[in-house]
This record gives structure tokens, sequence and C-alpha cells, in this order.
């Protein structure tokens, strides 16, 4: 079936820092990928989506200079969090679609800034 | 795409099966009806997803009512590796629907 990396699992990073996640579709090339972001207790909460080669679309509140996506490629997308502040603390996660395997979701990354 | 709307939890007897109801009246014709689940600090697993005929695969079943206002996800034998958070989400088949999630339906296997 159909994988998707994402790594790392886990960052501590300082505050001001810059913290950048990977998300890999492993055995298929994925049409769009999905940026989520979890706060403890609560569901996935959709960032953005990004289709390869093209700027990502973000959702309303989501900061796009911020919240940095990169799609270079149809089995890659990278989210940079720029200046990373104790707020955006969180579990992120990615998932790509593909026609073949519908969505596929990565294990997630959780994101501690001190 | 619809909403739905789910228990907040539920418990179920290790063995036992388990029946998770999700309401999603307002649906309209093209869209599927998609279960997955979450366990803890981990990403989503897909389940099963169906239009309006019943399916049925490796993990678990999917009842939809003949209205398809509601479904339910039915794992026939829960184990303690089935408790997770169970989402039920309807979208339409469009390339460029994303996934939302609700709430979802925080299912606890007890010995």
């Amino acid at each position: 079936g159909a994988v998707v990396s994402q790594h790392p699992s886990r960052v501590i990073c300082k505050s001001g820092t810059s913290v950048k996640i990977e998300c890999r579709s492993l055995d298929f090339q994925a049409t769009t990928m999905f940026w989520y972001r979890q706060f403890p207790k609560q569901s996935l909460m959709l960032m953005a989506t990004s289709n390869e080669g093209s700027k990502a679309t973000y959702e309303q509140g989501v900061e796009k200079d911020k919240f940095l996506i990169n799609h270079a490629s149809l089995t890659l997308s990278t989210l940079t969090v720029t200046s990373a502040h104790p707020e955006d603390s969180s579990f992120y996660i990615c998932s790509a679609r593909s026609l073949i395997y519908g969505y596929t979701f990565g294990s997630g990354t959780r994101l501690t800034v001190v | 795409d619809a909403k739905t709307t789910q228990p907040t939890s539920m418990d179920c007897a290790e063995g036992r099966a388990a029946n998770l109801p999700c309401n999603h009246s307002t649906i309209s014709g093209n869209e599927y009806v998609y279960w997955y689940r979450q366990i803890h600090s981990q990403g989503p697993q897909y389940i099963i997803h169906g239009l309006k005929n019943n399916e049925t695969n490796e993990m678990a079943s999917l009842i939809i009512t003949e209205d398809r206002k509601s479904s339910t996800l039915i794992l026939p034998h829960a184990t303690l590796r089935d408790t997770a958070v169970y989402y039920c989400i309807v979208r339409g088949n469009n390339a460029g629907n994303m996934l939302t999630f609700g709430g979802g339906t925080r299912l606890m296997v007890k010995p």
C-alpha cells in the first residue's frame, strides 16, 4: 500500500529559530499534499493545500509567511515553521493524495518550541 | 462538504463488536462517507469508505442507511489496539477536495 514518510517525528527548537518538516510519498506520486496541525485533545485542522510546482493555498488564519510550504516534486513537500514561538508547539501531520490510493497520512511531527 | 455528528466517546469490551454511529443528514448525492482512525500521537489511518452500499474489508464494515443520512462503522471483534479516535468524514470525489476532520469519537476498548 501507499506509504508517506514524515521526518522528523519529534523536534525541539529554541524560540526564534526555524524548523523544517519533510513529507515524502515513498512509492507513489502525490497530486496534492495537505498540511494539518493538531493541538492536544483537539481534531486535525487543515493549514494548507499544495500542488507540485505551484504556490500553496492557505486556510484562513494561517500565516503564509510563517508557515512556508515548498512542493518541488510529486513526492516531496516541506513545511518550514519560521521564527517559531512556544504557541507554535503542536503536532503537524502531512497527507498525500493520489488517484490510486486516495489520502495517505504521515506519522506526524511533534514540535516543541522552548 | 457535509457536516458530520459523532458521539464524543464510547467504550467497548474487548472481543465484542464496536458500533460507531455517524450522522450526516445534509449529505449530497455525490458525497462519500469515509472513516479514519487516529491512534494516539500517530497520523490518521484509513479504514473504509462507501457511497450508498454497505462495505466490508479486513478492518471493518460500513453500514449506510438507505436515505444516506447516517452510517455505522462496525469493528466486529474489538481489540485493545483498536483504542483510538474514529473520524467520520463526508466529502465529494473531486480532485481538489480535502479531508475535513470533525471531533471524532474516542473509542476505548476495555479488557
